[in-house]
C-alpha cells in the first residue's frame, strides 16, 4: 500500500545545529512530494515541494528516487523552526493526498 | 481575503446523529479537499471537488459525503456518527484541480462524538 513514513514524532536540536526531518515513501511511480508546516496555533501551510527546486526559510528538501526519500534539511535551526513539520505525496492521475504522521521539531535556545 | 473558512468551529454530536461541516475556499479557488485529522496522526484525504464534480476519494465508509456549491463553497456529511469519527476536520482550497497545486487549509472543524 501506498505510504508516507516519518520515523520521528520527535526531534529536537539546539539552535544552530543542521536539522534532518526524515520522510519516506513507498510508491513505484512518480509521485508529487510536499512538506507542510504547522506553526503554534496557526494553519497547516506549503513549505516547499519537491517539483519547485526552491530553498523556503532555509529549508531544502531533494527528492531520492532510489531510497524513496524526500528528507527536509536546514544547515543552521532556528527557534522560529519549532513546528510540527508533515511530508505529503500526490499521486499522479488520481487527486489523492497521503500525509505522514508528523514530526515536531523543538529547537532548543 | 480572510483564507479558507470553516464552520462550525466546535461540534459535539452523540452516536447515531448526523453532521455538517461547511467551507468556503479561498475567493477564486476552484478546488475543494477534505481531511479528517485523528488526534496524534497526519491528515486522511477524504474527498476532493473541482468544479463542483469528486475527483478523489480516500477510503472512507460510504456514511461520508460531500458536495460542492456553484460558488465552490462545499459541505462534509458524516451519517450515523461512530466515536471514531471524532477528530479535526480540515478543508483547503486550491486554484485548480491540478496535481501538485498547492493546497491553503483552513482552521478546521473539531468535532466530538459522545
Amino acid at each position: 500500500a501506498q505510504r508516507v513514513t516519518q520515523p520521528e514524532k520527535l526531534l529536537s536540536v539546539f539552535k544552530g545545529a543542521p536539522v534532518e526531518l526524515k520522510c519516506n515513501y513507498s510508491y513505484s511511480g512518480s509521485p508529487e512530494l510536499f512538506w507542510y508546516v504547522q506553526y503554534s496555533r496557526q494553519r497547516l501551510q506549503l513549505l516547499l515541494r519537491h517539483i519547485s527546486r526552491e530553498s523556503i526559510k532555509g529549508f531544502t528538501a531533494d527528492l531520492n528516487k532510489g531510497e524513496t526519500s524526500f528528507h527536509l534539511k536546514k544547515p543552521f535551526a532556528q527557534e522560529e523552526d519549532s513546528a510540527m513539520y508533515y511530508c505529503a505525496l500526490c499521486w499522479p492521475g488520481t487527486y489523492k493526498y497521503i500525509f505522514g504522521t508528523g514530526t515536531r521539531l523543538k529547537v532548543l535556545a | 481575503d480572510a483564507g479558507v473558512t470553516q464552520s462550525p468551529t466546535h461540534l459535539i454530536k452523540t452516536r447515531g446523529q448526523h453532521v455538517t461541516l461547511r467551507c468556503s475556499p479561498i475567493s477564486g479557488h476552484k478546488s475543494v479537499s477534505w481531511y479528517q485529522q485523528v488526534l496524534g496522526q497526519g491528515p486522511q484525504f477524504i474527498f476532493q471537488y473541482y468544479e463542483k464534480e469528486e475527483r478523489g476519494r480516500g477510503n472512507f465508509p460510504d456514511r461520508f459525503s460531500a458536495r460542492q456549491f456553484p460558488n465552490y463553497s462545499s459541505e462534509l456529511n458524516v451519517n450515523a456518527l461512530l466515536l471514531g469519527d471524532s477528530a479535526l476536520y480540515l478543508c483547503a482550497s486550491s486554484p485548480m484541480g491540478v496535481l501538485g497545486n498547492e493546497q491553503f487549509f483552513g482552521p478546521g472543524t473539531r468535532l466530538t462524538v459522545l
